[in-house]
């Protein structure tokens, strides 16, 4: 299996300001013969399902606010969220689609506060 | 714009077995791949298993490979998870999501349904 690592496992922000998660993947999700990576981000507020953000690990879902954005690539990846609001705090979760047969992993979460 | 609509909670006894169900609407069914994902309370996701319903094959997460069985009705677009041999550590709210991509990244998802396991 791949393993996806988070860091940190927490993080408080404060309002207007950047917050950066962290997702590392055990072996890489880049995928050599159409050069993408099979990595997405995830936002769950409590007591909901968990809303896509970010695939191909840098584009935006559509209706996402141009705050978030995902960089990386083979097995270093980020979500920064360029100026924190209120409703962001959330729960952030990293997941790798690379494996064949499919083997899907999410990383253990990063939760977000507002410091 | 997919809609997935999901059975509702369920107490089950340890070592029966559950059957949550998760209806489309709003898309093509057969083209999707549906996922099942649980999280237990407090914890983080878990993916467990897939079907393409045009094509009827499901894939499994190692963890769950005999246990745990996912299968699709094309011509309800509803599918279905069953989990046997519970047990207290499968309480959790088990989530369906929608690959409408045909690549797992799930951009829709049903509305969670709780599983506990008690005796």
């Amino acid at each position: 299996d791949i393993v996806m690592t988070q860091s940190p496992d927490s993080l408080a922000v404060s309002l207007g300001e950047r917050a950066t998660i962290n997702c590392k993947s055990s072996q890489s999700v880049l995928y050599s013969s159409n050069n993408k990576n099979y990595l997405a981000w995830y936002q769950q507020k409590p007591g909901q399902p968990p809303k896509l953000l970010i695939y191909w690990a840098s584009t935006r879902e559509s209706g996402v606010p141009d705050r978030f954005s995902g960089s990386g690539s083979g097995t270093d990846f980020t979500l920064t969220i360029s100026s924190l609001q209120a409703e962001d705090v959330a729960v952030y979760y990293c997941q790798q689609y690379y494996s064949t047969p499919p083997e899907n992993t999410f990383g253990q979460g990063t939760k977000l506060e507002i410091k | 714009q997919v809609q997935l609509v999901q059975s509702g909670a369920e107490v089950k006894k340890p070592g029966s077995s559950v059957k949550v169900s998760c209806k489309a609407s709003g898309g093509t069914f057969s083209s999707y791949t549906i996922s099942w994902v649980r999280q237990a309370p407090g914890q983080g996701l878990e993916w467990m298993g897939r079907i393409i319903p045009i094509l009827g094959i499901a894939n499994y997460a190692q963890k769950f490979q005999g246990r745990v069985t996912i299968t699709a009705d094309k011509s309800t677009s509803t599918a279905y998870m069953e989990l046997s041999s519970l047990r207290s550590e499968d309480t959790a709210v088990y989530y369906c999501d929608c690959a409408s991509s045909g690549y797992d990244y799930f951009d829709y998802w049903g509305q969670g349904t709780l599983v506990t396991v008690s005796s």
